[in-house]
């Protein structure tokens, strides 16, 4: 199944930009996931919706906002990122957010901040 | 704590060798779920298989197959007669039953089969 689907791919912002990435899953699933995955470091979870409830916010720091409207859709909103945040961000779903439920993933944004 | 340990930044191997990626892991819990994913240069991460610490047999799906020993908190996974599309980053994950919803990723085994 690769039914989620991220935009942009690439994303280049200034630090004093503000942007959003999307993620869509057209798998039915409930449950949402942004991970952030930097180079040479394990994926870092960020934040889990069930039921566009937010249910984990990982100490992310509040430049990065997530909204999840309904259970397709999942964003990102990125404001005064620093250098440090590029990285590949990847959106995930899975069936529930039970501990062992499969997650599928997107693409990923390769986000690079100037 | 809960930990995956991959050793193994990089492999390289010349297609048709048989490969084999090494996976530990760290819990505390008895009742847990591994999982490994595939990374190609594309970027999204595809699931390959999720293994319940309940069921230890080994499983085999085509060229890869998958050693799960509790014994040795292992869980690798071997590719069998490669061939150049395997070449990837492969990430084991731990899921436990307790505590959060998070899954423990290792750093990843990057797999280079050359021609």
């Amino acid at each position: 199944e690769t039914g989620v689907t991220q935009t942009p791919r690439h994303l280049v912002m200034g630090m004093t930009n503000k942007k959003s990435l999307k993620c869509e899953q057209h798998l039915g699933h409930n449950a949402m996931y942004w991970y952030k995955q930097s180079a040479k470091k394990p994926l870092e979870l960020m934040f889990v919706y069930s039921l566009e409830e937010r249910v984990e916010n990982n100490s992310v720091p509040s430049r990065f906002s997530p909204e999840c409207p309904n259970s397709s859709h999942l964003f990102l909103h990125l404001h005064t990122l620093q250098p440090e945040d590029s990285a590949l961000y990847l959106c995930a779903s899975s069936q529930g957010h039970l501990k062992g439920d499969i997650q599928y993933f997107g693409a990923g944004t390769r986000l690079s901040v100037l | 704590a809960q930990k995956v340990t991959q050793a193994q930044t990089e492999i390289s191997v010349v297609e048709k060798e048989d490969v084999t990626l090494d996976c530990v892991y760290e819990t505390r819990d008895t009742t847990y779920y591994l999982f490994w994913y595939k990374q190609p240069p594309s970027g999204e991460l595809v699931f390959l298989i999720r293994r319940n610490s309940f069921d230890e047999q080994n499983e085999i799906s085509g060229r890869y197959s998958w050693n799960f020993q509790k014994s040795t908190s292992s869980f690798n996974f071997t590719i069998t007669a490669s061939q150049v599309v395997d070449s990837a980053v492969y990430f084991c994950a731990l899921s436990e039953t307790s505590g959060t919803y998070k899954y423990i990723f290792g750093t990843g085994t990057r797999l280079k089969v050359l021609a």
